[in-house]
């Protein structure tokens, strides 16, 4: 398994409807974890971080953390046409920061 | 502001050329990395160095060798530049304590080898 696991998408959502992206991580990976979202053609910028079990809410993201599953997920609510990026998924291995591949979101107007 | 500065933004070189990426960063991060970005393979970790003059094999470190003589500047090495080394190569960087794991990243350099 890899380290760290994303379905790549294209998830295609409605505008206005909650959008929710999963990941997956290996034993390996620590409990701290990270949602990048990438626009095209730019760099990697960090949305939210969580570290425990549970949810954690900013705004209209709220990231999950399920460390009996070994998952976490980003929920997006209210989906706008500027959330259409792709959202990578990152976990801590050691001292390194492990990304998943990425998932891509598109917000249907 | 948060400041990652790569260089170069585009580059062309030809196989068997020397090349250096270099990553200079303001916030007086202790680590620093370099990943490369290709499609359908995500995100992959190089190399990444904890402080000055150390440093550490990330996933694909063949093929690339690092330096970091001085806080601020992580330089990437490709020693005898390939094909398959053709990729959008970014730099990032965070404090080493409170480990807290947040990136900033730079804009990228994409290398393109001929």
């Amino acid at each position: 398994q890899k380290e760290v696991e994303q379905n790549s998408g294209p998830l295609s959502v409605p505008e206005g409807a909650i959008a929710s992206l999963n990941c997956t991580y290996s034993d390996r990976v620590s409990q701290s974890f990270f949602w990048y979202r990438q626009y095209s053609g730019k760099s990697p910028e960090l949305i939210m971080s969580i570290y425990s079990n549970g949810d954690k809410e900013d705004g209209r993201f709220t990231a999950q953390l399920n460390k009996a599953s070994q998952y976490v997920s980003l929920l997006i609510r209210d989906s706008q046409p500027s959330d259409s990026a792709t959202y990578l998924c990152a976990g801590k291995v050691y001292d390194k920061i492990i990304f998943g591949k990425g998932t891509r979101l598109h917000i249907l107007p | 502001d948060v400041k990652v500065t790569q260089s170069s933004r585009y580059l062309v070189k030809r196989t068997g050329e020397k090349v250096f990426l270099e990553c200079v960063q303001d916030m007086d991060h202790e680590n620093m990395f370099w990943y490369r970005q290709d499609p359908g393979l995500g995100l992959r970790l190089i190399y990444f160095s904890y402080d000055v003059k150390m440093k550490e094999k990330g996933d694909i470190p063949e093929g690339y060798s690092v330096s970091r003589e001085k806080k601020e500047r992580f330089s990437l090495i490709l020693e005898s530049a390939s094909t398959n080394q053709t990729s959008m190569y970014l730099c990032a960087s965070r404090f080493g304590q409170p480990n807290t794991g947040e990136l900033f990243f730079g804009e990228g350099s994409r290398l393109t080898v001929l």
